[in-house]
């Protein structure tokens, strides 16, 4: 079966760290995603782990053990536009390679 | 790289009456997909298109869903006699796959669907 976790919700202040954790099972693994949806519009790719560790992108880092089947998103120096949901997906193995989706985080940035 | 464009990006219609989306992806991406998202909730696979070859469909995709790729280039998805679980935001993204890698998918802005 494919399962994917995460929180629903976070808070945090302005100019802070924030870790957004995601754990994992799925049949197959080909990859782990991170995107950013701002309220009513489209998935905005952050972030791609296929090998074990740190992937630093700016004020983004996305980590993964793939033993653990877990990953976390790093925002540093938080903003109030970082106020969005983050979705975790898995790129399954096969022909297709589609996305599986965990439900997101709603990260809201406090002043 | 223009991105990839939806349209229309909201449609209200009534139960039972048919809709169709289009998707225009990124023009040198070969692989195209849709998903469908409900309130709190991330994107579920609808279906695959390899050019212009439909390759994989969920189940979550009934008899009254059909999706098209006519040129292996824009993409549209028809629904039948809508019913008012259809209601959803149906997002469309495309990617490339070069030399046995697939590529990250870039999402279109969606199609909201209220059905009334």
């Amino acid at each position: 079966g494919q399962n994917i976790d995460q929180p629903t919700e976070m808070t945090a202040t302005e100019g802070a760290i924030v870790q957004i954790n995601c754990t994992y099972q799925t049949s197959g693994f080909n990859g782990l995603f991170w995107y950013q949806q701002h309220a009513g519009e489209a998935p905005t790719f952050l972030s791609y782990n296929v090998l074990d560790g740190l992937e630093e992108k700016g004020r983004f880092s996305s980590f993964l053990s793939r033993s653990k089947g877990y990953s976390y998103l790093l925002l540093k120096e938080l903003q109030m536009k970082d106020s969005a949901s983050y979705l975790c997906a898995v790129r399954e193995v096969g022909a297709t390679n589609k996305l599986i989706f965990g439900t997101g985080t709603l990260l809201a940035v406090q002043p | 790289d223009t991105g990839v464009s939806q349209d229309p990006r909201h449609k209200i219609t009534k139960r039972g009456q048919n809709v169709t989306f289009r998707c225009d992806p990124i023009s040198e991406h070969n692989r195209l997909y849709w998903y469908r998202q409900t309130l709190g909730q991330g994107p579920e696979f609808l279906t695959y298109f390899q050019n212009e070859a439909q390759l994989e469909k969920s189940r979550l995709l009934s008899d009254r869903f059909s999706a098209e790729r006519p040129k292996g280039s824009f993409s549209t998805l028809e629904i039948q006699r809508t019913e008012q679980g259809d209601s959803a935001m149906y997002l469309c993204a495309s990617s490339r796959f070069k030399s046995g890698y697939p590529y990250e998918q870039y999402f279109g802005p969606g199609t909201r669907l209220t059905v009334t």
